[in-house]
């Protein structure tokens, strides 16, 4: 079965620093992997997605994801952080369905 | 382009009762999914509709059930509530029935069961 892990529950990083969110992924077949942020009393945001091509995949607010196809990794990350990046971020991969499997998600938490 | 519209944003219900949620997908969006968030359990796939069909049901008792009308407008049904219902209730569209067609989701319904 298709399936994404995010072993972090929270990350902490100082505003201005770079930062990384981890994902590691499990498909059978060519993976199509996402990256969501959800903001507190808000839905789910789509941030950027991996279907074939660059390994490094470029998407809102600056972020980014690099994929790894030996590691079997979709990190995402972030050349320098921003307070307002505080908030709650999803891995997720399309299944055999069709059907969008999530991680369980971690919480960034970006000091100033 | 409106975006997807969950209603009603809060519900408190007790437990026995029954609830609908609604969901207006963004224009020409036919494809709508239903996922429970929760602290414990992360988000979990309910259902997910296409062209007013079931496609695909998650791992749900048979107390939570929808459908999705011709305008691909589509409504969530939780009966006989448990206090373990409380959760927030997202709903998202797609464009296209297609792996690379990202979720657009909506603020989501926040139920209470007491």
């Amino acid at each position: 079965a298709q399936s994404v892990a995010q072993p972090e529950d929270q990350v902490n990083v100082a505003e201005g620093n770079p930062l990384t969110v981890k994902c590691t992924y499990s498909v059978s077949g060519n993976p199509y992997l996402f990256w969501y942020v959800q903001y507190p009393n808000r839905g789910l945001q789509f941030l950027l997605k991996y279907i074939t091509g660059d390994n490094l995949v470029k998407g809102s607010y600056g972020f980014e994801a690099e994929f790894n196809k030996s590691q079997t990794s979709f990190h995402l990350k972030k050349p320098s952080a921003l307070v307002s990046d505080s908030a709650l971020y999803f891995c997720a991969v399309r299944d055999n369905n069709n059907d969008m499997r999530f991680g369980a998600g971690t919480r960034l938490t970006v000091k100033p | 382009k409106a975006g997807v519209t969950q209603t009603p944003r809060y519900l408190i219900k007790t437990r026995g009762q029954q609830v609908t949620l609604s969901c207006s997908p963004i224009s020409g969006h036919r494809s709508v999914s239903w996922y429970q968030q929760t602290p414990g359990q992360g988000l979990q796939f309910l259902f997910e509709y296409f062209s007013e069909t079931q496609r695909n049901k998650g791992n749900f008792p048979g107390r939570f059930s929808g459908r999705q009308f011709s305008n691909s407008r589509s409504e969530m049904n939780v009966s006989t509530l448990e206090l373990g219902d409380s959760a927030l209730y997202l709903c998202a569209s797609s464009l296209a029935d297609l792996p690379d067609s990202p979720l657009h989701f909506g603020n989501g319904t926040r139920l209470t069961v007491t």
